[in-house]
């Protein structure tokens, strides 16, 4: 079963709209992380933020902010106002206290700003 | 300062043939993994390097598959009798520690022929 699920395979946008990528992650450990990372074009992956399981409150970083939901098990990002530089794949990852070395990415969500 | 680097950045080879991909981490980082990425896929974890640890060779999809970290730093991933399935860019990440942020290489684009 898979641990990760990015459901949007690919969104389309205007820029200046607000788009939310969903994620949902499945664990039986009450300790693990979450991450969001952006794949551009260019191909190399940035890492974005990442999360601990115990902290539930919503994190904002500009015109990024991050909804974290343990009682649905989700782990959403939103972009305010997106822009064409926002076009990208963005991945999903979780790592739990079985061994945090061992990522599981989603199969990502292509995100298309279009001008 | 210098992120995780790869090389080469392309690589052609015909079915059948070894090839040898190779990952300098970010000096530093205990930790070392790879992925592959296929097409429009996400990433499949291969291997991992923690310190001085046994690696964690799970991911790893056959036998014709290995990896080295030489000295806790370089690392090498062989592919033996490459296969056309084998076709997909080759990530590597290194980190501080674990459960931590991965930072990762502009990765390896090998094609099998």
């Amino acid at each position: 079963a898979q641990k990760v699920t990015q459901a949007q395979t690919e969104i389309s946008v205007v820029e200046k709209e607000d788009v939310t990528l969903d994620c949902v992650y499945e664990t039986r450990d009450t300790t693990y992380y979450l991450f969001w990372y952006k794949q551009p074009p260019s191909g190399e992956l940035v890492f974005l933020i990442r999360r601990n399981s115990f902290d539930e409150q919503n994190e904002i970083s500009g015109r990024y902010s991050w909804n974290f939901q343990k009682s649905t098990s989700s782990f959403n990002f939103t972009i305010t106002a997106s822009q064409v530089v926002d076009s990208a794949v963005y991945f999903c990852a979780l790592s739990e206290a079985q061994d945090f070395n061992k990522f599981y990415f989603g199969s990502g969500t292509k995100l298309n700003v279009k001008p | 300062g210098a992120g995780v680097s790869q090389s080469p950045s392309n690589k052609v080879t015909e079915k059948g043939k070894d090839v040898e991909l190779r990952c300098d981490p970010i000096s530093g980082h205990t930790a070392l993994y790879w992925y592959r990425q296929s097409l429009g896929q996400g990433l499949e974890f291969l291997i991992y390097f923690q310190g001085n640890s046994a690696p964690d060779k799970s991911g790893l999809p056959s036998d014709r598959f290995s990896a080295e970290r030489t000295g806790g730093s370089v690392s090498t991933l062989t592919i033996q009798r490459t296969q056309q399935e084998d076709s997909a860019v080759y990530l590597c990440a290194s980190s501080l520690g674990t459960g931590v942020e991965q930072f990762f290489g502009p990765g390896t684009r090998l094609t099998v022929l």
